[in-house]
């Protein structure tokens, strides 16, 4: 057990819609990363906060947003669905802003 | 823009057959490279960080080590239970600290 907690563990939706996915990192990291992971393309870094703050960003669409909360939780929003959408989704965790990262369980979206 | 690439895609070993997996990098000043290890559907799990060349780290049947444009991770004599895909990462210097993953290469090892 990493320490890192999403939810919810899968996701089934429809084109169009609208999700959001949860993460709490480890008790006393700062920094929250997000990766897309589909069957051929191995994890795609999307976004990375850091005690709050947006750092760095990565092959994110303009459909997905994120914010960190106070309380460090991560939130990655997916709006407007596509059928490629369909992933893993991860959140992951460091102390600062370190490669050494762990991650979470992952979430399973399915868009029918 | 940072490239990482892993060979073998998949490797079969025997139980007990050592081998190597390699990861080649491109990356505009090294912070750091990074292997996981990702059993199927869950998250990959740290296993080593390492910073400059001649480095090396070691835990259990596992050795990474590292050169200026690869990173070896060797296995020896491995184990059913080391059977997953181990990922290579790699972050750069500048201020962006995003971490650039490798496809992965899945390892089957069999008793």
């Amino acid at each position: 057990d990493s320490g890192v907690t999403q939810t919810p563990k899968h996701l089934i939706t429809a084109t169009g819609q609208r999700v959001t996915l949860r993460c709490s990192p480890r008790s006393g990291d700062l920094s929250v990363y997000w990766y897309q992971q589909s069957l051929d393309q191995g994890l795609q870094f999307l976004i990375q906060y850091y005690n709050g703050e947006e750092r760095a960003k990565g092959n994110i669409l303009e459909r997905f947003s994120a914010q960190q909360f106070p309380d460090l939780h991560s939130e990655l929003n997916l709006s407007s669905l596509e059928l490629g959408d369909s992933a893993l989704y991860f959140c992951a965790s460091s102390v600062d802003r370190s490669g050494e990262q762990y991650f979470g369980p992952g979430t399973r979206l399915t868009v029918t | 823009e940072d490239q990482v690439t892993q060979s073998p895609e998949a490797l079969r070993l025997q139980e007990g057959e050592s081998s190597s997996l390699n990861c080649s990098y491109t990356v505009s000043g090294l912070r750091g490279l990074f292997w996981y290890r990702q059993d199927p559907g869950k998250g990959p799990e740290f296993l080593f960080t390492l910073y400059s060349a001649g480095e090396e780290k070691e835990k259990e049947r596992l050795k990474a080590t590292l050169t200026k444009k690869e990173s070896f991770l060797h296995i020896t004599a491995p184990k059913p239970e080391d059977s997953a895909t181990y990922l290579c990462a790699v972050q750069a210097m500048n201020g962006y600290q995003k971490v650039t993953f490798g496809i992965g290469t899945k390892l089957q090892v069999i008793p």
